[in-house]
């Protein structure tokens, strides 16, 4: 059974740091795509970065470009977001979610944690 | 900016059938999008339902379907049941710099 797992989310002040993680099981990690959605609260999905089944490769919202950094470990299955400089704008549930490049689409999803930017 | 548009809310009687659009604030949409549609209800994960236009995700039910419609990916729910009263989203693939825009989601009601 596939399972993806995020942690990390709370409560940070604007301008801070937070990094998230995301924990997956049930399936070949290293063969995958990998990427973060995240959804403010009351608001649509929103996609935020990607990462190649390698690490080689990311990419990322403008909205987030230079601020944020999607990384991955294959020997521990993980994936992970540095959020920093984060903003009121960056509240939000974020999602991981397993992409299927072939079609380009996200095949599972998490449940998210939430990351509330405040002072 | 690439905008995804959708219809910020629709409403279906149960029974009935409703479609669902997805389209761009400029062009038109194609296979070449990758459009795919996710379900989310309250304080839950999307749930994927179709994907590359028309594929159902494993388990979705086949009163599901998608399909491009003049300029516009489709989703259709036919024999709309109450528990399909959701927030669908469709996403395209752009490619490029940007790889992903969602749309701003519907809200169906099924009353």
């Amino acid at each position: 059974e596939v399972q993806l797992l995020e942690s990390g989310g709370g409560l940070v002040q604007p301008g801070g740091s937070l990094r998230l993680s995301c924990a997956v099981s049930g399936f070949t990690f290293s063969t995958y795509a990998m990427s973060w959605v995240r959804q403010a609260p009351g608001k649509g999905l929103e996609w935020v970065s990607v990462i190649s089944d390698s690490g080689a490769n990311t990419n990322y919202a403008d909205s987030v470009k230079g601020r944020f950094t999607i990384s991955r470990d294959n020997s521990k299955n993980t994936l992970s977001l540095q959020m920093n400089s984060l903003r009121a704008e960056d509240t939000a549930v974020y999602y991981c979610a397993k992409v299927l490049w072939r079609n380009r689409h996200f095949d599972y999803w998490g449940q998210g944690t939430l990351v509330t930017v405040s002072s | 900016q690439t905008v995804v548009t959708q219809e910020p809310s629709f409403s279906v009687s149960p029974g009935g059938t409703v479609t669902l659009t997805c389209g761009l604030s400029s062009g038109s949409v194609s296979a070449n999008y990758y459009p795919s549609w996710y379900q989310q209800t309250p304080g839950q994960a999307p749930r994927t339902l179709i994907y590359s236009t028309n594929t159902r995700s494993s388990g979705v039910p086949d009163r599901f379907s998608g399909s491009i419609l003049g300029n516009k990916a489709a989703l259709t729910i036919t024999g709309a049941q109450a528990d399909d009263e959701s927030h669908y989203y469709c996403v395209l693939y752009m490619g490029g710099g940007i790889s992903w825009v969602f749309g701003g989601g519907t809200k169906l009601t099924v009353l």
